[in-house]
């Protein structure tokens, strides 16, 4: 099992509709956990990090965390095409890593 | 800086030829980190400083890579007898510090081509 796993899409999400990306992980002892967008040709900006269970809203997004499941999500709610990017989810594991996962491509139809 | 500053932007080399690469992490960052991004791949971890010191070098994909750090700040990546599965972008990374809740902030990374 890979320790961060996301579905590499496309996901493809009418525009102003909610783009839901999801992300799980292994090592249960996780506790910091990261999303981050990237467009093509340019590196990783940082959108949110969530460490505690439950919801955690900055504008347009919202990060999910449940621990007991061993998943995050993020909500984006309104796209936009610029919002069109791929997404990768970043754990700190219990060894203090960062481990990210391959990512997900989000195509927001305009 | 304002931000993370990688350089060169852009290296196109030979294949065997050494290749050094540096990263000027933000200020008062104690936490710096190199990671390896292949064509539509994910992030690769390869090493991480916190200061001077590199407690953690397992993600170094051969003895051909190295990283230093001097003065708490700039570090270099040095691969030698570079091959051409070494081509990819390499991305730095930077962090207050080793916190839990401490996001990387990235540098633009060095596009590495290998002929």
């Amino acid at each position: 099992q890979k320790e961060v796993e996301q579905n590499s899409g496309p996901l493809s999400v009418p525009e102003g509709a909610i783009a839901s990306l999801n992300c799980t992980y292994s090592d249960r002892g996780s506790q910091s956990f990261f999303w981050y967008r990237q467009y093509s040709g340019k590196s990783p900006e940082l959108i949110m990090f969530i460490y505690s269970n439950g919801d955690k809203e900055d504008g347009r997004f919202t990060a999910q965390l449940n621990k007991a499941s061993q998943y995050v999500s993020l909500l984006i709610r309104d796209s936009q095409p610029s919002d069109s990017a791929t997404y990768l989810c970043a754990v700190r594991n219990r060894d203090d890593k960062i481990i990210f996962g391959k990512g997900t491509r989000l195509h927001i139809l305009p | 800086g304002a931000g993370v500053s990688q350089s060169p932007s852009n290296k196109v080399t030979e294949k065997g030829k050494d290749v050094e690469l540096r990263c000027d992490p933000i200020s008062g960052h104690t936490a710096l980190y190199w990671y390896r991004q292949s064509l539509g791949q994910g992030l690769e971890f390869l090493i991480y400083f916190q200061g001077n010191s590199a407690p953690d070098k397992s993600g170094l994909p051969s003895d051909r890579f190295s990283a230093e750090r001097t003065g708490g700040s700039v570090s270099t990546l040095t691969i030698q007898r570079t091959q051409q599965e070494d081509s990819a972008v390499y991305l730095c990374a930077s962090s207050r510090d080793r916190g839990s809740n401490q996001p990387q902030h990235f540098g633009d990374g060095t596009r590495l081509s290998i002929l």
